[in-house]
């Protein structure tokens, strides 16, 4: 059975600081990996990684996959309160269209 | 461009009844699909959609049923329903081709479901 593992639930750091979300998998011939974040509302894409060691970068957030090692990180510098939100995890596989999504990280940025 | 929209955003509803979920996209995209999000569960999908007239069922189906009767729009049909379809439903879409490009899922806003 495919799973998709976040990792931790929930986190709570000040403005400033630097976090790393970790997410985990185990999938039947795995396409990609992909991080959302959701505050309150829709889940917005952030990020697409297919290929191993190859960092992809968006202002104070990056993200990079290993193929080997099944995982995802994702960084976010500097941290804002407005990075107040859960980040998703989601892995596409070439078994079909669907995305398996993990339970998500909760961060909480306070002033 | 609206992007993906969902009507209604709240719903209350008796046991046994039904409604009808309207998710609608301008993208042009071929693939839709709805999940259902519960705490503790992360998204869960229920049904999809890879073109006009076609659906398939996700990881969840049970109770629910769906049409895709325009590229646009994908209907997400509850016949009677009860308390454990409680949740919060999203509608997404995705570009055709080519892989992986497809993975990438844009998401509607959500509509909030109670059951009673």
């Amino acid at each position: 059975e495919d799973k998709v593992v976040q990792s931790p639930l929930s986190l709570v750091v000040h403005e400033g600081d630097t976090v790393t979300l970790n997410c985990s998998y185990e999938v039947t011939n795995f396409r990609s990996l992909l991080w959302y974040k959701q505050e309150k509302k829709a889940p917005t894409f952030l990020f697409m990684l297919t290929s191993s060691g190859i960092e992809k970068k968006s202002g104070r957030l990056s993200s990079i996959l290993d193929k080997k090692e099944l995982f995802s990180i994702l960084n976010i510098t500097a941290t804002q309160t407005g990075d107040s939100a859960v980040y998703l995890c989601a892995v596409g596989a070439n078994s079909g269209y669907a995305l398996n999504f993990g339970k998500g990280t909760s961060l909480l940025v306070t002033p | 461009n609206a992007g993906v929209t969902q009507t209604p955003k709240f719903r209350v509803l008796k046991t046994g009844q039904s409604m009808t979920l309207l998710c609608a996209q301008d993208m042009n995209h071929e693939y839709m699909y709805w999940y259902r999000q519960d705490p503790g569960m992360g998204l869960r999908l229920i049904h999809y959609s890879v073109g006009e007239g076609t659906t398939a069922k996700g990881e969840v189906p049970d109770g629910y049923n769906v049409s895709r009767l325009k590229k646009q729009n994908f209907l997400l049909g509850l016949e009677s329903a009860a308390p454990s379809q409680t949740s919060v439903y999203f509608c997404a879409s995705s570009y055709t081709s080519p892989l992986p490009l497809t993975d990438t899922q844009y998401f509607g806003p959500g509509t909030r479901l109670t059951v009673l």
